[in-house]
């Protein structure tokens, strides 16, 4: 169980265009969902958090209008890069809890995103 | 949250243990240790976590120090697949309002046949 799926696992894209990252959670509901970006050979980078129905709380230093999140179910959270630049070109992994006081996040297989 | 120490590599004998310490000397007492590991390329995945007490599931046990202020990872018997890095994170979990993981750079583990 506590299965989650990230699509697309890898896109190219244009300079300036969006794209769209979408997290399901797949046999559990998620009320929270969390986003994270990585960099070649370094760790995890939380960029933000997502609660179902509420809009998104951005760690310091990260755009909000450039990485747009919505939350808009319990199963499925997304992530747009606006106007993407090559420096946006990234390795995008959500995470995704149930509301419970001792229970994991569960980790999607990312999504690796090259902005050309 | 509080932070982690970890040895940034470790080397381990297939078959043998593989014990990874972790340091949280400032940890609170309602924090969780918990401890994910990631192959490259690939998204984290969970292994074990606990408040206080030693747990054990299929994956590792984890050992808790009774002043809390630090732990181990143990897998008990290496395989290659295990080479990875893991990471040893420190987390408030409050009910309704998931607790989020702030990740440090882990431990690189490297078994070797």
């Amino acid at each position: 169980g506590a299965v989650v799926s990230q699509h697309p696992s890898r896109v190219i894209c244009k300079s300036g265009t969006s794209v769209k990252i979408e997290c399901r959670s797949l046999d559990f509901q998620a009320t929270t969902m969390f986003w994270y970006r990585q960099f070649p050979k370094q760790s995890l980078m939380l960029m933000a958090t997502s609660n179902e129905g509420s809009k998104a709380t951005y760690e310091q230093g990260v755009e909000k209008d450039k990485f747009l999140i919505n939350h808009a179910s319990l199963t499925l959270s997304t992530l747009t890069v606006t106007s993407a630049h090559p420096e946006d070109s990234s390795f995008y992994i959500c995470s995704a809890s149930v509301s419970s006081y001792n229970s994991p996040l569960h980790f999607g297989n990312g999504t690796r995103l090259t902005v050309t | 949250d509080a932070k982690t120490t970890q040895p940034t590599s470790m080397d381990c004998a297939e078959g043998r243990a593989a014990n990874l310490p972790c340091n949280h000397s400032t940890i609170s007492g309602n924090e969780y240790v918990y401890w994910y590991r990631q192959i490259h390329s690939q998204g984290p995945q969970y292994i074990i976590h606990g408040l206080k007490n030693n747990e054990t599931n299929e994956m590792a046990s984890l050992i808790i120090t009774e002043d809390r202020k630090s732990s181990t990872l143990i897998l008990p018997h290496a395989t290659l697949r295990d080479t990875a890095v893991y990471y040893c994170i420190v987390r408030v979990a409050r009910s309704g309002n998931t607790g989020k993981l702030i990740f440090g750079q882990g431990t690189t583990l490297q078994v070797k046949p």
